[in-house]
Formats: C-alpha cells, sequence, structure tokens
C-alpha cells in the first residue's frame, strides 16, 4: 500500500523557523494531524486540521494544507530547543470512531541553540 | 485533554510467554484502539474497539492477540504467545473531542527475549 511520506530529518537553529513537510496518501481523510513524541515518550497531539480548510494557525504553530496535492506542512514559528523531537503526521481513515490513523515515517527535529 | 494511563510502562519477557498490556482512561470512552511501534520505526494501528467489540483489525492483529476491556474500565491487549518481533512500544489511544481525535497513553515498552 502506499505510504504517508516525510523528510527524515531537519536541523534547525533556537529562534528560527521550522517546516515539516508530509505527503498523505488518502484524498478522503477528513482530518490530519500532527502529533509530537519526545525520546522514550508517547505521543502528544499537537494539532489537526479539517480537510476543507487551507490553513490552521495555534500560537507558534501554523499548519497549511494543500489538498490537491495531499500535502501537510507545519511550521514552527521562534523554534526552541524544547521542540527537539520526532514529528508525526497522520490521516485518519474511516469516520467517527470507526477510524483508523495512518502515520507518516516522523521528522526528526534538532533544535541547536 | 482526555488523560490514559497505561500499564506496565516496561515489561520484559521470555519468547512464548504471555502477556497482557493495560490502558486506563480516566473518564469513560468508547473507542479504543492499540498501536505500536517497532523501534526507530512509525506508529502502527493494531485495532480498534466499540462497544465491547472489535471495529476493525490490521494485518499485524493475528491470531496471537486478543484485546478485551474486562471490568467496563480497563482496557487490555494481550499477546498469547510472544516473539522476538513483538518487542515495541504499544500505545493506547481512545478518542476525544472533536470526535475525530485520538488522544495517546504514555505506551508500554515490550522487550522479548
Amino acid at each position: 500500500g502506499e505510504d504517508v511520506e516525510q523528510s527524515l530529518f531537519l536541523s534547525v537553529r533556537e529562534g528560527d523557523s521550522s517546516v515539516i513537510n508530509c505527503t498523505y496518501t488518502d484524498s478522503s481523510s477528513t482530518y490530519l494531524y500532527w502529533y509530537k513524541q519526545e525520546p522514550g515518550a508517547g505521543l502528544q497531539l499537537l494539532t489537526y486540521i479539517f480537510s476543507n480548510m487551507d490553513m490552521k494557525q495555534d500560537q507558534r504553530l501554523t499548519v497549511l494544507l494543500n489538498k490537491k496535492d495531499k500535502h501537510l506542512s507545519l511550521r514552527i514559528a521562534d523554534t526552541q530547543t524544547g521542540d527537539s523531537a520526532i514529528y508525526f503526521c497522520a490521516e485518519n481513515q474511516g469516520a467517527g470512531g470507526f477510524q483508523k490513523l495512518v502515520f507518516g515515517t516522523g521528522t526528526r527535529l534538532l533544535v541547536s541553540p | 485533554e482526555p488523560e490514559v494511563t497505561q500499564t506496565p510502562s516496561h515489561q520484559v519477557t521470555q519468547m512464548g510467554q504471555e502477556v497482557i498490556l493495560r490502558c486506563v482512561p480516566i473518564s469513560n470512552h468508547l473507542y479504543f484502539y492499540w498501536y505500536r511501534q517497532i523501534l526507530g520505526q512509525k506508529v502502527e494501528f493494531l485495532v480498534s474497539f466499540y462497544n465491547n467489540e472489535i471495529s476493525e483489525k490490521s494485518e499485524i492483529f493475528d491470531d496471537q492477540f486478543s484485546v478485551e476491556r474486562p471490568d467496563g474500565s480497563n482496557f487490555t491487549l494481550k499477546i498469547r504467545s510472544t516473539k522476538l518481533e513483538d518487542s515495541a512500544m504499544y500505545f493506547c489511544a481512545i478518542l476525544g473531542t472533536p470526535q475525530e481525535t485520538q488522544y495517546f497513553g504514555p505506551g508500554t515498552r515490550l522487550l522479548v527475549l
């Protein structure tokens, strides 16, 4: 089957903006998500976007959605060292509770001081 | 954000042994999910559970796996006869609000020797 694709690694300096990209597979996905995973920890829901939206902003986070190209991005403004983690995009397949999340391969963000 | 706890946080077992992983949502939920993440890989869907029945399962979820909600609160994943390749992080998730968002527990790290 097709995979949800992400670049593997991104390195930025503290204070810069980070942009993490994702290409998803299911054009019928109603929601798309970004999760953050710190080392040895669980998955923290960062933000999500409904598929009929182009953009969503939530404090330092901006999500852009290009439904035609099935492309999703997460921009983190003023990146901090505490933002260093693995970021997963995910699409939902199915509806309501009868859904499953299909995750991307994850992008490891490294923020240097 | 809904809270989910998982026990144990770590488990080491011998190949062929049975393990039971537990998920405890803080409040009542109807939809539950199990995912796993093999070290260094992406998060994979295992099974979804609603109203005391499996609603969907992946190819990974073979006859060695089972789920149940024995006391109306805990949600368990049982692996009957563990294999080396079952070593992974296992995450439980519940459906939150809005209704299309899944919130994950901290995970159980399973090591099969």
